[in-house]
């Protein structure tokens, strides 16, 4: 099983659209969890980490279901500038120092 | 605050060739560093990460190596490039201890021919 597994999109979605991306993950002592965005040829840039308790930021809203290994995304009200791809990642477990990424799921935000 | 630099931006190789790619970070001190690679249509791959001078993990076995010869150098090498070698190379840093974000540098886009 790969350790984080996203939806493969691509999504495309009119502006103004909500729009969700799934991710699980396979090591249950993974302790935090990010979500980043990548521009297309750019590095990757850190969007919101996720708070057990659920977190939002703007038009963004993150969640973790810790019992079924699980992070979403929500994306309200999407702006043509939310196109890029996001990256589900997901530290390796106590005192480790790595982080795991996700392949990406890409978004486009049509006009 | 704290930056992070790379260099070169793009790189065209001939297979066979050495290789050399400079990651510094500057406004911080005693950083982990990670050097990953991006292949075209896939995920991020961790190469190499490092808690302090001189100490390095590998994670995946290849003909690259990586070096840390001051706190905030990573130096990523290749004696010889493979076709395989080529991709985006990116260099991150967390704070030191730190499970924490990681901060990437804009990275170098290497293409082996």
């Amino acid at each position: 099983r790969k350790e984080v597994e996203q939806d493969p999109g691509p999504f495309n979605v009119p502006e103004g659209a909500t729009v969700a991306f799934n991710c699980t993950y396979s090591n249950s002592a993974s302790q935090s969890f990010f979500w980043y965005r990548q521009d297309c040829r750019k590095e990757p840039k850190l969007l919101m980490s996720v708070y057990s308790s659920g977190n939002e930021d703007g038009r963004f809203t993150a969640q973790l279901n810790r019992a079924s290994q699980y992070i979403s995304l929500l994306i309200r009200d999407s702006k043509l500038s939310d196109s890029a791809t996001y990256l589900c990642v997901v530290n390796m477990g106590a005192g480790s120092y790595q982080l795991t990424f996700g392949k990406g799921t890409k978004l486009s935000v049509i006009p | 605050s704290q930056t992070i630099h790379q260099w070169p931006a793009t790189l065209v190789q001939p297979v066979g060739s050495p290789l050399s790619l400079e990651c510094t970070v500057e406004g911080t001190s005693n950083p982990n560093l990670y050097w990953y690679r991006q292949a075209a249509g896939r995920g991020l791959q961790l190469l190499f990460y490092s808690v302090g001078i001189g100490q390095i993990s590998s994670e995946v076995p290849q003909n690259l190596s990586a070096s840390r010869p001051q706190d905030r150098q990573f130096i990523l090498s290749s004696k010889k490039l493979l076709l395989s070698d080529s991709g985006f190379y990116l260099c991150a840093w967390t704070l030191p201890l730190a499970l924490d974000e990681q901060f990437f540098g804009p990275g170098t886009r290497l293409t082996v021919l």
